[in-house]
């Protein structure tokens, strides 16, 4: 079936650090891609999203390209700031109607000033 | 700006007891998801609703768990005897268009199973 699999964390970096986080998945078909973010306390919150190969999907910062050759969805950010310390979770959709968000595992980024 | 809103925040029980909790989706959404995550571990679909019945469930929606729409805007999540194991954090999602998967999540109602 369907999946998502996440670099291990957690992540620590110091304020300002280049960040990635790889994401590789496996579907069939030609599913959507997500990152999701849950800040301490929060419920997730949609961060990007790419529905179709070489789209690049972007929001404060972050960025992700929708890669089909091999199967990736990386998440990168320039320069990372303390309040971007959360569980960024990679995920992917079916798109079908109906069909449910499968998630990665998470991982953890702690950043430091 | 519209949102998912989930109750109770916080939930303890006793094993065995049954367990309602519930969320309000956004307005004009019409898929309705249920998810949990238990403590450092990754978010797990359960159900996913549309149309006044399921549409979808995983291998953990069993028996002990039903869902239901009451009244048009209510949908909730019943745990009809609760397990240890059912401590977690359940999440509620909505969309507009289910073949789309930019859900919107509640806070989540975390569930504590003595």
């Amino acid at each position: 079936g369907d999946s998502v699999t996440q670099m291990e964390g957690p992540v620590t970096l110091s304020e300002e650090a280049f960040l990635t986080i790889n994401c590789t998945y496996t579907a069939t078909g030609y599913p959507s891609l997500f990152w999701y973010v849950q800040y301490p306390g929060e419920g997730l919150q949609l961060l990007l999203k790419a529905t179709k190969a070489d789209d690049k999907g972007s929001n404060k910062g972050f960025e992700a390209t929708y890669r089909k050759e091999t199967t990736s969805f990386h998440l990168e950010k320039g320069s990372v700031q303390v309040s971007d310390s959360a569980v960024y979770f990679c995920a992917l959709s079916a798109n079908q109607a109906g069909t449910a968000l499968i998630f990665g595992k998470g991982t953890t980024l702690s950043v430091s000033s | 700006e519209p949102e998912v809103t989930q109750t109770p925040s916080h939930q303890v029980t006793q094993m065995g007891q049954e367990v309602i909790l519930r969320c309000v989706p956004i307005s004009n959404h019409l898929y309705f998801y249920w998810y949990r995550q238990i403590l450092g571990q990754k978010v797990e679909f359960l159900v996913s609703f549309y149309n006044n019945e399921i549409s979808e469930k995983s291998e953990i929606f069993d028996d002990q768990f039903s869902v239901e729409r009451p009244d048009g805007s209510n949908f909730t999540l019943k745990i009809r005897s609760t397990k240890l194991e059912d401590s977690a954090m359940y999440f509620c999602a909505s969309c507009y268009q289910g073949d789309t998967g930019e859900l919107f999540f509640g806070e989540g109602s975390r569930l504590t199973v003595l």
